[in-house]
């Protein structure tokens, strides 16, 4: 059983640029998540896909939009890069089912835009 | 809306004493209540969970007690080792229909010789 990875570990980009960052769910889940974690706080919600939907979102602009494809790995895609969206991004996968689900973390992407 | 409450930080204790990091909750209904732990580079991991009141999760030695009267889940551990030192991270699942996960803001701990 494969662990969520996520690709590439580290990015710089300048500001102003797009960026888009991946996300292979761990085997037998069919829902993805994703966290922006800036330096020295918890991560934040950004949204979530289940079946290649967006069924969820936290208080984020529309600049950062997401997909999730048949396989259930996903992409999170950032426009219009800001300074403020230096960050790790973390991506966590689980297996939407009625109670309790877990879910599992990647490593994360760190971000830095110049 | 729902959200997590946790000590300040940094933390710095001698190896071998007793650790306990507050954390308290606003939710509700009943959340489910994780604590997760970042150490320095990495991604985050799930420490332990507990997902109805009075439950107690447990693992590698932490534990922690969901407690809906006093909307609390404290991270305590008995005796803490230098492998220990990472920032801890206390955050809910609510009732929502995602699995939408909300995090406090982490408590770094350092554990010296």
């Amino acid at each position: 059983e494969t662990g969520v990875t996520q690709s590439p570990t580290h990015l710089i980009k300048t500001r102003g640029q797009q960026v888009t960052l991946r996300c292979s769910s761990q085997s037998g889940h069919n829902t993805v998540s994703w966290y922006q974690q800036a330096l020295g706080q918890g991560p934040q919600f950004i949204f979530q896909y289940y079946r290649e939907e967006e069924n969820g979102r936290g208080n984020f602009p529309p600049r950062f939009s997401g997909l999730q494809f048949p396989n259930y790995s996903s992409e999170l895609n950032v426009n219009a890069l800001e300074l403020d969206d230096s960050a790790l991004y973390l991506c966590a996968s689980s297996l939407a089912r009625k109670g309790n689900t877990e879910a599992f973390f990647g490593q994360g992407t760190r971000l830095t835009v110049v | 809306g729902d959200s997590v409450t946790q000590m300040e930080g940094p933390v710095t204790l001698s190896e071998e004493a007793f650790l306990t990091i507050n954390c308290t909750y606003t939710a509700t209904g009943y959340p489910s209540l994780f604590w997760y732990v970042q150490y320095p580079g990495e991604g985050l991991q799930l420490l332990l969970k507990a997902t109805k009141a009075d439950d107690k999760g447990s693992n590698k030695g932490f534990e922690a007690t969901y407690r809906k009267e006093t909307t609390s889940f404290h991270l305590e551990k008995g005796s803490v080792q230098v492998s220990d030192s990472a920032v801890y991270f206390c955050a809910l699942r609510g009732v929502t229909s995602y699995d939408k996960v909300i995090f406090g803001p982490g408590t770094s701990l350092s554990v010296i010789p």
